[in-house]
């Protein structure tokens, strides 16, 4: 059975930072693109980042280029989002999922990211 | 605001058949396939629709979608009260090299 994992969330101070983790299991983490979604409390969802399978090639929204670092360690099957400088408007539930072609498969169930004074 | 744009609400009875639409432009669903995702409230995501109009095994044969042009549909036949959710349609688009979602549609089975 396919899990994804998220973990790391919590209440940040504006212009800090946090690192989100995905756990994956099921299924064979390095064959797979991975990416991040999120979601703010009562909006749609946007999404943030993806990678490759061996980690060398990431993309990312155009309104989070150089604040946020998405990477990958396929030995520990995980997956991961390095925030800085974090804003009030970075507030939101992350998804991490599992890209399959042109969708996104499997999600995980989220980690809520809370930035406030 | 959305790069897809979705109706934010819907409503049907139990056994009726509703529809949702889904509009972007040429560098989207002009291009590339259309996924839908269904989000039940307080839950994650789950792909509903992919490429279109396939449906991941274990999803109900209620649920349907098409593509046209710049346009998405996803139809839900004898709609249940377990079909209340959020709906999400989605596709790459060339011009932002990403995916783009719509900004849901709320669907109140009444």
């Amino acid at each position: 059975e396919v899990q994804l994992v998220e973990s790391g969330g919590g209440l940040v101070q504006p212009g800090g930072s946090l690192r989100l983790s995905c756990t994956a299991s099921g299924f064979t983490f390095s064959d797979y693109w991975m990416q991040w979604v999120r979601q703010a409390p009562g909006k749609g969802l946007v999404w943030v980042s993806r990678i490759n399978s061996d980690g060398i090639r990431t993309l990312y929204a155009d309104s989070l280029k150089g604040r946020f670092t998405i990477s990958r360690d396929n030995a520990k099957n995980t997956l991961y989002l390095q925030m800085n400088s974090l804003r009030a408007e970075d507030t939101a539930v992350y998804y991490c999922g599992r890209v399959n072609g042109d969708h996104f498969d499997y999600w995980g169930q989220g980690t809520l990211v809370a930035v406030s004074s | 605001q959305s790069v897809l744009t979705q109706p934010p609400s819907a409503s049907g009875t139990p056994g009726q058949r509703v529809t949702i639409s889904c509009s972007g432009s040429s560098s989207s669903i002009g291009t590339n396939t259309v996924n839908w995702y269904q989000q039940l409230p307080g839950t994650a995501p789950k792909l509903l629709i992919y490429s279109n109009s396939q449906r991941p095994s274990g999803v109900p044969d209620r649920f349907s979608g098409s593509k046209s042009g710049t346009s998405a549909s996803l139809a839900i036949s004898g709609l249940q009260s377990e079909d209340e959710a959020d709906y999400y349609c989605a596709a790459w688009d060339d011009s932002l090299n990403g995916p783009v979602f719509g900004g849901g549609t709320k669907l109140a089975v009444l």
